[in-house]
């Protein structure tokens, strides 16, 4: 149980254009999911807090006009990386708080993006 | 400001040795301190987790060490094994948001 998974796992996109990534729990619903970006070998960095039906919370120093965050269903998060840039290309994870009070979050697989 | 700090930056241990990872955090109102470990292109996935109510937890060849007024907790891995490389991440968090703050990260490598 408590599998998260993304898609696509891998995208390459040119300079300009926009990406979606989406986050899905598969067998629990999740009120709120993390969205995290991770730069080789470095570790995660929270960018959000997306809860289901609400406007996601951004950390400082992210820009919310370029990372678009929808969490429609209890099942669903979508990050969409708006205009993407080369700097942009990174490793995006996302995770699910399980829901149960305990704190435990599970993450997803993760999405390369490459930005040309 | 690094609210969790994470040591060693890498480890090299040989196939049947202990691996030992230590965490410090500042915040004192961090209540869930887990552990994760991460293979390359990959996500995080839990490996064990520990609450400040406790001073030891452990499952199967993994065992979190808590020191609550040193505001420290280390992973042991008994008996490590090659497959046991990756890189291992400690985290915290409070009940009032679940946000984690993660550590930087210890590269492990198990040599045979």
């Amino acid at each position: 149980g408590a599998v998260v998974s993304q898609h696509p796992s891998w995208v390459i996109c040119k300079s300009g254009t926009s990406v979606k990534i989406e986050c899905r729990s598969l067998d629990f619903q999740a009120t709120t999911m993390f969205w995290y970006r991770q730069f080789p070998k470095q570790s995660l960095m929270l960018m959000a807090t997306s809860n289901e039906g609400s406007k996601a919370t951004y950390e400082q120093g992210v820009e919310k006009d370029k990372f678009l965050i929808n969490h429609a269903s209890l099942t669903l998060s979508t990050l969409t990386v708006t205009s993407a840039h080369p700097e942009d290309s990174s490793f995006y994870i996302c995770s699910a708080d399980a829901g149960t009070g305990s704190n435990e979050q599970y993450f997803g697989p993760g999405t390369r993006l490459t930005v040309t | 400001q690094q609210q969790v700090k994470q040591s060693p930056q890498s480890l090299i241990v040989q196939k049947g040795g202990i691996s030992i990872i230590n965490c410090a955090y500042e915040n004192t109102a961090f209540d869930y301190f887990p552990w994760y470990q991460q293979f390359p292109g990959k996500g995080p996935a839990l490996l064990i987790a520990i609450r400040p109510d406790v001073s030891e937890k452990k499952e199967g060849r993994f065992t979190i060490s808590f020191n609550k007024s040193a505001k420290q907790f280390s992973l042991h891995i008994m008996d490590s094994q090659p497959g046991d490389s990756a890189t291992y991440f400690c985290a915290a968090s409070t009940g009032s948001n679940y946000k984690l703050t993660f550590g930087k990260g210890t590269l492990l490598t198990v040599n045979p």
